[in-house]
């Protein structure tokens, strides 16, 4: 298994204004993964982030608005950019045990953002 | 992409068994079935996997017909802790393809 922690745990942010999310592991992974949580909503797949190349966003996510790096094995950090309302929401950083296998999940940043 | 179904929500009283269902008719050769359960204000945490017939682990079964096209997760004698949001995931293991999209899920209630 895989211990995840994220910092911080919470957020209270003003609109336009930038919140970076870090994502630590315990154990070296090679990919790392960021979603998104509206409140009552299922999770949503923002992009994969791999140590050593830029992060492979999904469809409607772009790297302006959630820069992501990846400088080791162990750690990310995911930016979300020029906030606004609608990026009120729970983000969440998860790694593979293997490709494919089960995930381990970070337990979450709460983002609220007036 | 394999598209999954499941029952929005669903409610049970302790001590019953409960079974889950979730829908992928478009499952591929090489998709594995993979189950989560989300309590509040936490991360989703895996439950089993499987590809085929039936596995069983310290906390769940998956039952997996021949087809494929369907899965059940089976939750024996839940409790009140036992009350999340389920999510049946489907995807390539090994290449990890489309392993990593969740569907809508189901919020399952155990009543006293």
């Amino acid at each position: 298994s895989a211990v995840i922690s994220q910092k911080p745990s919470r957020d209270i942010c003003q609109r336009g204004t930038s919140l970076t999310i870090q994502c630590q592991v315990d154990s070296q992974v090679t990919m790392m993964f960021w979603y998104r949580q509206q409140p009552g909503q299922s999770l949503t797949l923002i992009a994969t982030a791999n140590q050593g190349s830029e992060a492979t966003y999904e469809s409607g996510f772009v790297i302006d608005k959630f820069p992501i790096s990846r400088p080791n094995l162990t750690f990310s950090t995911l930016t979300v950019s020029n906030m606004s309302p609608e990026d009120s929401s729970i983000y969440l950083c998860s790694v593979e045990r293997d490709r494919g296998y089960e995930q381990y999940f970070g337990p979450g940043t709460r983002l609220t953002v007036t | 992409l394999a598209k999954t179904t499941q029952p929005i929500s669903m409610d049970s009283y302790e001590g019953q068994e409960v079974n889950i269902t979730c829908s992928h008719n478009n499952i591929a050769t090489n998709d594995y079935i993979t189950w989560y359960q989300q309590f509040p204000s936490q991360g989703p945490r895996f439950i089993i996997q499987g590809y085929k017939t039936k596995v069983t682990n310290e906390v769940a079964s998956l039952f997996i017909p021949a087809d494929r096209k369907s899965s059940t997760l089976s939750l024996p004698r839940v409790s009140l802790s036992d009350t999340a949001v389920y999510y049946c995931l489907v995807g390539d293991v090994g290449t990890g393809a489309n392993n990593l999209f969740f569907g809508t899920g189901t919020r399952l209630t155990v009543i006293p």
